[in-house]
């Protein structure tokens, strides 16, 4: 069954610097998203990516967040410059239709020191 | 705009017994609703979906959800707890926009 991939499964960065988390999303998939879930706490969406373009963020996706596509299968989230309160798992998910279930990755637990 | 409430952060069952996880949401449009579950230290894993058919929906491992639009809620029951079912429920709504809004959770405690 084909399945969302993420890299790597754990990151640990000092704050100032970037990092980029990879994703591969499910081949026949649309729709592109960005989720992350601080320790103990609730999934938030962070971006939605459709067509090679942003179409959605919330205001937790500042200047510092910056996601693209490179290729036709990979799908990147940047943070520019880490802070501490970056220290998340992250979890990216693609779906084939808008409004349609979103198939989750593993996660990316990054962790700021 | 959409939202979903768990309205329980806990729940303990005994092994072989029925398990309800409750859910609300609001929605401006049509929701679509979701269950996902997480394993510790493991991703969401979709365990069904409501998307305007039928309304009691059947998942994976024997989970069952029913929509009711009239109480706005999509509980999430299982007849007979297994100890693989100890995890985290995820209620969730995306209601025809691009972001799913998750429910803060509800942790499954099952009790041998």
């Amino acid at each position: 069954e084909p399945e969302v991939t993420q890299t790597p499964s754990h990151q640990v960065t000092q704050m100032g610097q970037e990092v980029i988390l990879r994703c591969v999303p499910i081949s026949n998939h649309l729709y592109f998203y960005w989720y992350r879930q601080i320790l103990g706490q609730k999934v938030e969406f962070l971006v939605s990516f459709y067509n090679n373009e942003i179409s959605e963020k919330s205001e937790i996706f500042d200047d510092q967040f910056s996601v693209e596509r490179p290729d036709g299968s990979n799908f990147t989230l940047k943070i520019r410059s880490t802070k501490l309160e970056d220290s998340a798992m992250y979890f990216c998910a693609s779906s084939e239709r808008l409004g349609h279930e979103q198939y989750f990755g593993p996660g990316t637990r990054l962790t700021v020191t | 705009a959409q939202s979903v409430t768990q309205l329980d952060s806990h729940v303990s069952v005994s092994e072989g017994t029925p398990v309800l996880l409750r859910c609300n949401y609001s929605s401006s449009y049509s929701p679509s609703l979701f269950w996902y579950v997480q394993h510790p230290n493991k991703g969401l894993q979709l365990l069904l979906k409501y998307t305007s058919a039928a309304t009691l929906v059947k998942g994976i491992n024997g989970f069952e959800a029913e929509f009711k639009k009239s109480e706005t809620s999509f509980h999430l029951t299982k007849p007979s707890a297994h100890m693989s079912d100890a995890a985290e429920y995820f209620c969730s709504n995306s209601g025809g926009y691009q972001k799913v809004t998750f429910g803060t959770g509800t942790k499954l405690q099952v009790i041998p």
